[in-house]
């Protein structure tokens, strides 16, 4: 069964204090593994694409990594600006017309 | 920010009324997807299209259908609300090839009393 998982469900950060969160998938042929940000009261906002292990992006303070089972979303420095819940896809290769998602991780940076 | 628009944005009616929510894209894109969320479930798909009146069921999709006439509409129907649909609807649009990525529409706040 394809299946998504996001760990930890909540984080607390002081400004500045660096760290990742995590999301393991289960999936049979992987097409691409994405990552969101959501703001309360808002859709999620897309941030990162990764089809092969191996692969990383940055953007500003984020860089997300992707390996066979799991990816990882590391946050440099963070502000209390990043301050969201990210959220994790999958988009399997047998049936592209899915997403799967993981329940997401609520991060807190604190001043 | 990808053209996707929801309507109405937010909705109170009552048990056992028709509700339609309207999500309507001016990408061009050729998937479309209703989502709801809630705590502690995530975002959990109910149904999605493929191409103008080609449709298919999400892992959620008991009380709802779904419509596509064009290409940039994709219509929600709750064909007679109950408390627990009380949610938060997103549609979401991708395309193909450099275009797979899913965008986000803003969302649809429904409370059914």
């Amino acid at each position: 069964e394809d299946q998504v998982t996001q760990s930890p469900e909540a984080l607390r950060l002081q400004e500045g204090e660096s760290s990742s969160l995590n999301c393991s998938y289960t999936v049979s042929g992987l097409r691409g593994l994405f990552w969101y940000r959501q703001d309360p009261g808002k859709g999620p906002e897309f941030l990162f694409t990764l089809y092969s292990a191996g692969e990383e992006k940055e953007k500003e303070r984020l860089k997300a990594t992707l390996t066979k089972k799991e990816s990882f979303l590391h946050i440099t420095a963070p502000k209390p600006e990043d301050s969201a819940t990210y959220l994790c896809a999958v988009r399997p290769s047998y049936n592209f017309n899915k997403f799967y998602f993981g329940s997401g991780t609520k991060l807190n940076v604190k001043p | 920010d990808a053209g996707i628009t929801q309507s109405p944005r937010h909705k109170v009616t009552e048990t056992g009324t028709p509700v339609t929510l309207r999500c309507h894209q001016t990408e061009n894109h050729r998937y479309m997807y209703w989502y709801r969320q809630d705590p502690g479930h995530g975002l959990r798909l109910i149904h999605y299209s493929y191409g103008v009146k080609d449709t298919d069921k999400g892992e959620v999709s008991d009380g709802y259908s779904v419509s596509r006439s064009k290409t940039e509409d994709f219509l929600l129907t709750l064909e007679s609300a109950t408390s627990s649909q009380t949610s938060v609807y997103f549609c979401a649009i991708s395309g193909e090839g450099a275009q797979e990525t899913q965008y986000f529409g803003p969302g649809t706040r429904l409370l059914v009393l």
